[in-house]
């Protein structure tokens, strides 16, 4: 399996302050991605980076920003977190070429 | 911007029978992408399909893909109780690569 982890794994917050969650990958991998999952939604595309310093907006971006200085490390950035973010956040790494994207374990996040 | 829709989102079987799973996508994709979810845990690749008239098999799953019809289909044969989980497909359109809904699948003695 790809070594991708994501951390936190779970987070409480409150309604209002800045939260960041990390993707790590070990795999050299140039495409990384951010999606939320709630119920009756799938995987919802938030951001998606191309390589270092390279990203662009998915489906859902707004209230969300990303950075990626590093080709091992996708950050995902709430600047002032809502309840509506409530949810669980998945990070994925891919090649770019003819295999499968490999997800983290995912991190759940809650806003109270 | 490319969509993934799947059909159905809820399917109940019994052990023993076969079933469809259906995946449309809207616009051009360069791959398609079968994966399976089981509760609380993370996503679990099943199969690439990277060209029209493509067919995967593993165990009792079969994958095909129609790039004409914009349709991918996994199909069930005599499911199990182990079967049971959620299955999502996704395509990629330049690397942007978009979910469907998941169908829950569970299977019944």
């Amino acid at each position: 399996d790809a070594g991708i982890t994501q951390s936190p794994r779970h987070k409480v917050t409150e309604t209002g302050t800045p939260v960041t969650l990390r993707c790590h990958q070990t795999e050299n991998h140039r495409y990384m991605y951010w999606y939320r999952q709630d119920p009756g939604h799938g995987l919802r595309l938030i951001h998606y980076s191309y390589g270092v310093k390279d990203t662009d907006k998915g489906e859902v971006s707004d209230g969300y920003s990303v950075s990626r200085s590093k080709t091992e490390d996708f950050l995902l950035t709430l600047e002032s977190a809502t309840s509506s973010q409530t949810s669980v956040y998945f990070c994925a790494s891919w090649t770019g070429r003819l295999t499968e994207a490999f997800f983290g374990q995912g991190t759940r996040l809650t806003v109270v | 911007e490319l969509k993934v829709e799947q059909n159905p989102l809820f399917l109940s079987m019994q052990e023993g029978k076969n079933y469809t799973i259906y995946c449309n996508y809207s616009t051009t994709s360069d791959r398609l992408y079968w994966y399976r979810q089981d509760p609380g845990k993370s996503l679990e690749s099943l199969f690439v399909l990277l060209s029209n008239g493509a067919v995967k098999q593993e165990g009792r799953l079969m994958a095909s893909l129609d790039t004409k019809a914009r349709l991918s289909t996994l199909h069930i044969t005599a499911a199990v109780h182990d079967l049971s989980a959620t299955y999502f497909c996704a395509g990629d359109n330049n690397n942007d690569m978009r979910f469907g809904a998941g169908t829950r699948l569970t299977v019944k003695p």
